[in-house]
């Protein structure tokens, strides 16, 4: 298996710009995570779908986040409009059942100018 | 604030010796796991031990876990090079919708 897939795997863009990271979970896994990683705040739980359903988005930063799951083999975090603070590494992992060993993706590092 | 705290933040070794971190949590909890991650990288999964377990191995992880304490310890022997990477405490809390949360994380070193 080729693992837990992000793209793109860095991301620079300007403030107020639009950025969609997308992650592709390992086959067969049923609980996908969504974590934001930086020097200060460390590594931050911001949404996890449960069979393609969001359970918990109350690590979701604020309104301009938001995340989708269509369907088993797909997710997309979406963050409109970016803001500098914003940067940060974007994590993606995928685990059967939400309370198991979680596999990561690569990750996607966001600049935000 | 964060569910898992770990110390010491940072840690240096010579190669050869063993590296002890510690976890602390605040709640209950169903397992406790830890993970690795090299600069730059993902994180990887090293070991899951449940809350009836109190010490479980995996080649050169020891770990333990007191959950009267609610603390939990990571032990690597004979250390390598190759172990040089930040180490995190995960606790799954399953009193709030299952959420789960990464600890602060020490960072190891190992001289060769």
């Amino acid at each position: 298996d080729a693992g837990v897939i992000q793209s793109p795997r860095h991301e620079v863009t300007e403030m107020g710009q639009e950025v969609t990271l997308r992650c592709k979970p390992i086959s067969g896994h049923n609980s996908l995570f969504w974590y934001r990683q930086t020097m200060m705040r460390g590594l931050e739980l911001l949404i996890y779908f449960n069979n393609n359903v969001p359970i918990d988005d109350s690590g979701m930063p604020e309104d301009r986040f938001s995340a989708k799951m269509p369907n088993a083999s797909f997710s997309t975090l979406k963050i409109q409009p970016s803001e500098p603070r914003d940067s940060a590494v974007y994590f993606c992992a995928s685990s059967l059942g939400s309370l198991t060993e979680q596999y990561f993706g690569p990750g996607t590092r966001l600049t935000v100018t | 604030s964060q569910q898992g705290e770990e110390d010491p933040q940072a840690l240096s070794i010579q190669e050869g010796e063993n590296a002890t971190m510690n976890c602390s949590y605040k709640t209950s909890i169903n397992n406790l796991q830890w993970y690795r991650q090299n600069s730059g990288r993902g994180l990887v999964h090293l070991i899951l031990i449940r809350s009836n377990e109190r010490e479980k191995h995996s080649g050169r992880l020891r770990v333990t876990l007191d959950t009267s304490k609610k603390s939990s310890s990571l032990l690597i022997t004979a250390s390598r090079a190759a172990d040089t990477a930040s180490y995190f405490c995960a606790t799954p809390m399953v009193t709030t919708g299952n959420q789960f949360y990464f600890g602060t994380g020490t960072s190891l070193t190992v001289i060769p």
